[in-house]
């Protein structure tokens, strides 16, 4: 079975700092793994995607996430925070050639950027 | 190139009423999947239509039912609503095909069950 942990709750940071989001799968297949952000009363938007071409991965906004196989961990990052970068984060994992389409999302972590 | 569009944006409906909602993927999409959103219990997938037949399907109970047309729009419908059944229901839409497809999401039908 797949599963993914966010290791934290809940981030502050201060704008101009650096980022650290950090996420840790479980999965039986070769997995793919997503990061998503959702701000307040918004659907979700597709930050990067891993899908085994690089472990390191780039996203949109400055982010992005390195995949290491043997620390199952798939942490998200950004060297500087900006104010905009307020709102809740997803680590995603699926393995869409064995489970149709289905996305197995993490709890979530609220990042908050203080000026 | 349009998103996906979810009507309504918000609903209020009272205990024992049945629900519609309606999702319009993005053109050329033929996967659509369905999710609930709940502050307790997070991002829980409901189900997945490809090509007009339900895919996968999540642990919901039989209350909560789809489907998907031919033109790849997709309806999900809450028969007997409960308190319980309040929630951002979001809407995915993605290619379906061979390969990772990306997911791309609206922006959800707020339900309020009184």
């Amino acid at each position: 079975a797949q599963s993914v942990t966010q290791l934290d709750s809940h981030v502050s940071v201060s704008e101009g700092t650096p980022v650290l989001l950090r996420c840790n799968y479980s999965s039986s297949y070769s997995p793919s793994l997503f990061w998503y952000v959702q701000h307040p009363n918004k659907g979700l938007q597709l930050l990067l995607k891993y899908t085994s071409a690089a472990t390191l991965v780039k996203g949109i906004n400055g982010f992005e996430a390195e995949f290491k196989k043997s620390e199952t961990s798939f942490h998200l990052t950004k060297p500087s925070a900006h104010m905009s970068d307020a709102a809740e984060y997803f680590c995603v994992v699926s393995d869409l050639y064995n489970q149709g389409g289905k996305l197995i999302f993490g709890q979530g972590t609220e990042l908050s950027v203080k000026p | 190139k349009a998103g996906v569009t979810q009507t309504p944006r918000y609903l209020i409906k009272t205990r024992g009423q049945q629900v519609t909602l309606s999702c319009s993927p993005i053109s050329g999409h033929r996967s659509v999947s369905w999710y609930q959103q709940t502050p307790g219990q997070g991002l829980q997938f409901l189900f997945e239509y490809f090509s007009e037949t339900q895919r996968n399907k999540g642990n919901f109970p039989g209350r909560f039912s789809g489907r998907q047309f031919s033109n790849s729009r997709s309806e999900m419908n809450v028969s007997t609503l409960e308190l319980g059944d309040s929630a951002l229901y979001l809407c995915a839409s993605s290619l379906g095909g061979q390969g990772i497809p990306e997911a791309f999401f609206g922006q959800g039908t707020r339900l309020t069950v009184v």
